[in-house]
């Protein structure tokens, strides 16, 4: 199976502040990248798409890039409300997929 | 909407099976894929297999392959997931998530626990 790799483990940021989370692919995956947004006790959301499309009524603050093996979830501009856990997931296998092991956001 | 609404929490003991159901609404059943996730407490999340509802093919992560199963009744719209010989490690919040790639729409979770 494939392996996501997914870094920091956590990180600590202040309101506005820019906050980047890499997730590198042990193979190449082309763009078959998602990434989630999971709120404590709640279900994932699907916020990013094959790498940088924004899924509908997702703030335009969050985005990604890359290809390959390696690639970037953005917030361009950190709110309180985006205190969460960010899972990156491959699917280049369709039916094989495979989560990194998450990035936890907190407010400094 | 697209909702998928989840059985409620199962207390199990190790060796017993559980049975956690997944109702579709909003949407055509028989037309999207459903997968099956799990997490445990703390952790991360940890893809378990997939279901095509309309012709009943499924596809289990090797973790797996022996111990789940997964089903459908596409008279009630309903999905199924079936976890057997339960271990204390498999004590999570289990749940269904709608589309093969991008998984788009969730259930709220389903709470196991394993315990004796």
């Amino acid at each position: 199976d494939i392996q996501m790799t997914q870094s920091p483990s956590s990180l600590s940021a202040s309101v506005g502040d820019r906050v980047t989370i890499t997730c590198q692919a042990s193979q190449d995956i082309s763009n078959y990248l998602n990434w989630y947004q999971q709120k404590p006790g709640k279900a994932p959301k699907l916020l990013i798409y094959d790498a940088s499309n924004l899924e509908t009524g997702v703030p335009s603050r969050f985005s990604g890039s890359g290809s390959g093996t390696d690639f970037t979830f953005t917030i361009s501009s950190l709110q309180p409300e985006d205190i969460a856990t960010y899972y990156c997931q491959q699917y280049d296998n369709l039916l094989r997929p495979t989560f990194g092991g998450g990035t936890k956001v907190e407010i400094k | 909407q697209v909702q998928l609404v989840q059985s409620g929490a199962e207390v199990k003991k190790p060796g017993a099976s559980v049975k956690v159901s997944c109702k579709a609404s909003g949407y055509t059943f028989t037309s999207y894929d459903i997968n099956w996730v799990r997490q445990a407490t703390g952790q991360g999340l940890e893809w378990m297999g997939w279901m095509n509802p309309n012709s009943g093919n499924t596809g289990y992560a090797q973790k797996f392959q022996g111990r789940v199963t997964m089903t459908r009744n596409t008279s009630i719209s309903t999905a199924y997931m079936e976890l057997s010989s339960l271990r204390s490690e498999d004590t999570a919040v289990y749940y269904c998530a709608r589309d093969l790639g991008g998984m788009t729409s969730w259930g709220q979770g389903t709470l196991v626990t394993v315990s004796s």
